[in-house]
């Protein structure tokens, strides 16, 4: 079963332009993180924003968190046309459940960035 | 390489056959993760295993899937008389530690095709 759902489900842009992918789950977190996707290199851990956190910054990216609205945002600015991918956010449950570590995925935003 | 290494990378099964998928994790990791990831879809978790132990199996979609890692290095995910429903791609990720922030790293998967 998947937690989270991106939206939009697709995204085309051009190099330079910034891109915004929204990420909203159901259940309670311990933390957020955002990957990628493509046929070269796999799934790459991008970021992680734990539940306590609102906003955090890796280089060119930069994730919110609102635990309130059970929603994440991922920015990208001054995309090129390597950051071309499928962009996923994925949630780890909280401590309450044990030995609970299994990472619950949303469906994915498929970023297309035209050069 | 340094990373997570699976092997094959690509598997094609008749109907009815039993396959073995191998996944060898960055050296030292002590959590280790095996996911089933549908076209087009984000990935949907199998089971988890700390050190040998496999501590949460929930993820299996039936009992034809059976996975072990025997001496807490190199795993394996074993599916007894595939099903065309089992064509997917099966990836392995492992992380450092046992805890929910610790980032985890992904092999490239194996694709798995039933004929």
């Amino acid at each position: 079963s998947q937690q989270g759902e991106e939206d939009p489900q697709a995204l085309s842009i051009q190099e330079g332009e910034n891109a915004t992918m929204n990420c909203s789950y159901k259940t309670s977190i311990n933390n957020l993180q955002w990957y990628r996707q493509n046929s070269g290199r796999g799934l790459v851990h991008l970021i992680l924003i734990r539940s306590n956190e609102r906003e955090k910054h890796s280089g060119r990216l930069r994730v919110t968190l609102d635990t309130s609205k059970k929603s994440s945002s991922l920015l990208i600015t001054a995309s090129r046309a390597a950051d071309t991918a499928s962009y996923f956010c994925a949630t780890t449950p909280p401590f309450s459940a044990g030995n609970n570590r299994k990472l619950i995925w949303g469906l994915g935003t498929s970023l297309a960035v035209n050069p | 390489g340094a990373g997570v290494s699976q092997s094959p990378r690509y598997k094609v099964a008749k109907r009815g056959q039993d396959v073995a998928l191998r996944c060898d994790p960055i050296s030292g990791h002590v959590s280790l993760f095996w996911y089933q990831q549908a076209l087009g879809q984000g990935p949907e978790f199998l089971t988890y295993f700390q050190n040998e132990a496999q501590l949460d199996k929930s993820g299996l979609p039936s009992d034809r899937f059976f996975a072990e890692r025997p001496e807490g290095s190199v795993s394996t995910l074993k599916i007894q008389r595939t099903q065309q429903e089992d064509s997917a791609v099966y990836l392995c990720a492992s992380s450092l530690g046992g805890g929910r922030n610790t980032e985890a790293f992904f092999g490239q998967g194996t694709r798995l095709t039933v004929v």
